[in-house]
């Protein structure tokens, strides 16, 4: 069954410094989705990016946030200057179409000291 | 905004029984929606979803039902078992580019 792969799997960073959160979606699909899940409580959207920009953002994705794919395959998350308050886990999605069900990644456990 | 929420933070059940978790959304202009369950330290999984246009969809051993009227969703889970517990979330979508609302989420405890 495809998957939607997450790299790396716990990302633990000072404060301050960028990270990149990496994605390998699932080939045929075209709607890309970042999602964050601070410890204990829901799932929040992050963004949602199709045909290369940005589709839309959360209040949440703030001038800290950017959303790439570098090379047609893999999609990333930069967070520029990392907050004690970033410190969640990472979702990465994709869906076939706007409409059908989202197939989500494993996380990332991003962990700002 | 649209908020999404569950009624009862956590759930358990005998092995063999029928599980039911409650949400209510608020946006009437959602579309679809999705269960997903959520293990520990991984990522939410598909379950199953509904549209709008319905207001019953079984899958197997689950059935989600949909009251547009009251804004209400829910997800039976018949002859619950104990690989069934975990963390399950609704979510609420609507045409603005696959965008999903999270509930809450219900811990759901199955004793064997």
């Amino acid at each position: 069954e495809p998957e939607v792969t997450q790299t790396p799997s716990h990302q633990v960073t000072q404060m301050g410094q960028e990270v990149i959160l990496r994605c390998v979606p699932i080939s045929n699909h075209l709607y890309f989705y970042w999602y964050r899940q601070i410890l204990g409580q829901k799932v929040e959207f992050l963004v949602s990016f199709y045909n290369n920009e940005i589709s839309e953002k959360s209040e949440i994705f703030d001038d800290q946030f950017s959303v790439e794919r570098p090379d047609g395959s893999n999609f990333t998350l930069k967070i520029r200057s990392t907050k004690l308050e970033d410190s969640a886990m990472y979702f990465c999605a994709d869906s076939g179409n706007t409409n059908t069900e989202a197939f989500f990644g494993q996380g990332t456990r991003l962990t700002v000291v | 905004g649209e908020s999404v929420g569950l009624h009862l933070p956590t759930l358990s059940v005998q092995e063999g029984d029928n599980s039911i978790i409650n949400c209510a959304y608020s946006n009437s202009a959602s579309d679809y929606f999705i269960w997903y369950k959520q293990e520990s330290g991984k990522g939410p999984q598909f379950i199953i979803d509904i549209r709008s246009n319905m207001d019953k969809r079984q899958g197997q051993r689950v059935t989600v039902l949909l009251n547009k009227t009251v804004k209400h969703l829910s997800l039976q889970i018949a002859a619950t078992q104990p690989g069934d517990s975990a963390v399950y979330f609704c979510a609420a979508g609507g045409t603005s580019y696959g965008k999903l609302t999270f509930g809450q989420g219900t811990i759901l405890t199955v004793h064997p």
